[in-house]
């Protein structure tokens, strides 16, 4: 079975800052994708980034982008030049690749941007 | 991008009746739909996956007859909690996907419903 870790429950920073969320995953698939989502207090799921394991190359998404550590099975997010609508609960997902795309999510982590 | 929409938003029911949800793929043909379940302050849950036109399939520990889900058609499946009790009242979160090759990972939520059960 799959498993994912989120190790920071809350983390907090000012407003411009840089800030960077931890995530670990056990697998024993070769093939999945990783995502990160946001979900604001209106609850709503939005997808922030996808990486697909095959792919050896970090993704990004203007301010956000991944550190993806295969072998060590690590994926954070960093964010750069927080903004105060970047509050939210983010949480990492794991999904294998060709399965019942079913998505395993971590714990979340609640990030707090302060003005 | 894709829309899927959830009814409704927020319910209230009293205790011992049943509840339905709905959840509506509204630009796109949805193969699959899954429910999840994610109390404050916590992380999802997946409860079951449906496909079109055949039983759900339930995760470990979900009771399928307590949260019965039908997905009749390509554009909607149905969450109902039947015979709701306090413990059962949560923020369900429904997703869908087309499926497909190049489309596996591409997953749309739903707003959720705040279900609470008096």
């Amino acid at each position: 079975a799959q498993t994912v870790t989120q190790s920071q429950p809350e983390m907090s920073v000012q407003e411009a800052e840089t800030v960077t969320l931890s995530c670990t995953y056990d697998t024993s698939e070769n093939n999945y994708y990783l995502f990160w989502y946001k979900q604001p207090p209106s609850r709503q799921m939005i997808l922030v980034i996808r990486q697909e394991a095959y792919k050896q190359q970090n993704a990004t998404e203007n301010r956000f982008s991944v550190n993806f550590q295969k072998a060590a099975k690590s994926f954070s997010l960093k964010i750069s030049d927080s903004q105060l609508g970047d509050t939210a609960m983010y949480f990492c997902a794991f999904m294998i690749d060709g399965g019942a795309q079913k998505l395993v999510f971590g714990q979340g982590t609640r990030l707090t941007i302060n003005p | 991008g894709a829309v899927v929409s959830q009814h409704p938003s927020r319910v209230i029911c009293k205790s011992g009746t049943s509840v339905k949800i709905e959840c509506r793929s509204l630009d796109f043909q949805a193969t699959t739909m899954f429910w999840y379940r994610q109390f404050p302050k916590k992380s999802l849950m997946l409860m079951a996956t449906s496909n079109e036109g055949s039983k759900a399939t339930y995760e470990q520990g979900v009771e399928k007859d307590k949260f019965l889900i039908n997905h009749a058609s390509l554009t909607l499946s149905t969450l109902t909690v039947t015979s709701a009790h306090p413990e059962d009242s949560s923020f369900y979160i429904c997703s869908a996907t087309e499926g497909g090759a190049g489309r596996n990972e591409k997953l749309f939520f739903g707003s959720g419903t705040q279900l609470s059960v008096l």
